[in-house]
């Protein structure tokens, strides 16, 4: 079973919709919980953050993390065409340090 | 965001040739930096951490004398593939953390290396 699981896709949504990822991993001494958006052939960048549980929103995007259940989400309002990437969730331990990557879903997002 | 860069973009070479990876932070400076290998359609998987002045510490099933890390200054590590291989063909990733990167110390990734071995 891997660290971290994620649904490999592709997840085609029309402009405009939500997108909805998820992630479940295994490992509850993790603390921290990241996303990051990867363009092919492009090093990832980060989107949000999330230590513990809980909700974080940034602008059209809402991380939400449950410990107990060991399940990572995250929402993409008013989905655009530039969303179209590969999401990575990456928990860690301590701030910083080790990130475990998800295998990623890719996103496509039709005009 | 800080900016990390790689050197070369892409590489192709022969089989048991010897292959270096430059990865810099322009505009901070990164004690931290890691390195990463992402397979085709796969995930990024952590090679080893680099710390600046120390020698790097190396993930389960690495091998630390075919992949040579060099992490020498703050702005500067490099990764140095040994007699390559096929199988060695992947895109190398690095990413470097900046110390004073608010309360998450977040981890800038440079926009990585294609490496093709022959």
């Amino acid at each position: 079973q891997k660290e971290v699981e994620q649904d490999p896709g592709p997840l085609s949504v029309p402009e405009g919709a939500i997108v909805s990822l998820n992630c479940t991993y295994s490992n509850s001494a993790f603390q921290y919980f990241m996303w990051y958006r990867q363009y092919s052939r492009k090093g990832p960048e980060l989107l949000m953050y999330t230590y513990s549980s809980g909700n974080k929103e940034d602008g059209r995007f809402t991380a939400q993390v449950d410990k107990s259940s060991k399940y990572i989400s995250l929402f993409i309002r008013d989905s655009q065409p530039s969303d179209s990437a590969t999401y990575l969730c990456a928990p860690s331990l301590t701030a910083g340090n080790k990130l475990t990557f998800g295998g990623g879903t890719r996103v496509l997002v039709k005009p | 965001g800080a900016v990390v860069s790689q050197h070369p973009s892409r590489v192709i070479c022969k089989s048991g040739t010897s292959v270096k990876i430059e990865c810099r932070s322009l505009d901070f400076q990164a004690t931290t930096m890691f390195w990463y290998r992402q397979f085709p359609k796969q995930s990024l998987m952590l090679m080893a951490t680099s710390n600046e002045g120390s020698k790097a510490t190396y993930e389960q099933g690495v091998e630390k004398d075919k992949f040579l890390i060099n992490h020498a200054s703050l702005t500067l590590s490099t990764l140095t593939v040994t007699s390559a291989h096929p199988e060695d063909s992947s895109f190398y990733i690095c990413s470097a953390r900046d110390p004073f990167g608010g309360s998450y110390n977040e981890q800038f990734f440079g926009p990585g290396t294609r490496l093709t071995v022959l």
